[in-house]
């Protein structure tokens, strides 16, 4: 089965800092890789996506993602946090075994300081 | 804006009812799929369709079913309600059940069962 594991459920940065969330995944097959970000009261919407082309992928607003499949990691970065970066952020692997579902990790806070 | 809508946005009801939450994919899309996100357990998935058909399940409850009609949009059917089906139930929608496709999130039904 496929898994995702999160580390850190809370992070905070100051603005203008590296944001860096930490993604970890377990998969049989080569892994379909996506990070969501849910801001408060809304639904998810898709940062970014690895497919098995380039491993550094670019996302919108300012984030990218680099797959690691030696670390099997799918870490999420932005050079410079905004105020406007503080929202919940859900890495996701999809089991394409099973209807292409997506597993989620616990996701993660952000808190983006003044 | 996703694209995808669901209604209501909110449900309040009580233990023992039945409820039916809805959802109508974006347009063009033909694969529909079902996550539950609640604090203690996450995002979960629990049931996909694709064209009218059912493609995968996954942690549904036997109370929970689902169901996508011809014009593509679903119901989701919550029935002998217990306190722990209070969560935010979202919808999700992609143009077929393929691995690269982007799996578009609406802006979920929030369900509080008193």
């Amino acid at each position: 089965a496929q898994s995702v594991t999160q580390l850190g459920s809370h992070v905070s940065v100051s603005e203008g800092a590296l944001v860096l969330l930490r993604c970890n995944y377990s998969s049989s097959v080569p892994p379909y890789l996506f990070w969501y970000v849910q801001y408060p009261n809304q639904g998810l919407q898709l940062l970014l996506k690895y497919t098995s082309a380039a491993t550094l992928v670019k996302g919108i607003n300012g984030f990218e993602a680099e797959f690691k499949k030696s670390e099997t990691s799918f870490h999420l970065t932005k050079p410079s946090a905004h105020m406007s970066d503080a929202a919940e952020y859900f890495c996701a692997v999809s089991d394409r075994a099973a209807g292409n579902k997506l597993t989620f990790g616990g996701g993660t806070r952000v808190l983006v300081k003044p | 804006d996703s694209g995808v809508t669901q209604t209501p946005k909110h449900l309040i009801t009580a233990t023992g009812q039945r409820v039916t939450l809805r959802c109508s994919p974006r347009s063009g899309d033909l694969s529909v799929y079902w996550y539950q996100q609640s604090l203690d357990q996450g995002l979960q998935f629990l049931i996909q369709y694709y064209n009218g058909e059912e493609r995968a399940k996954g942690n549904i409850l036997e109370r929970f079913s689902a169901q996508q009609f011809p014009d593509l949009h679903s119901e989701l059917n919550l029935s002998s309600l217990e306190l722990g089906d209070s969560a935010l139930y979202f919808c999700a929608s992609s143009v077929a059940p393929g691995g690269v496709d982007t799996q578009y999130f609406g802006p979920g039904t929030r369900l509080t069962v008193l």
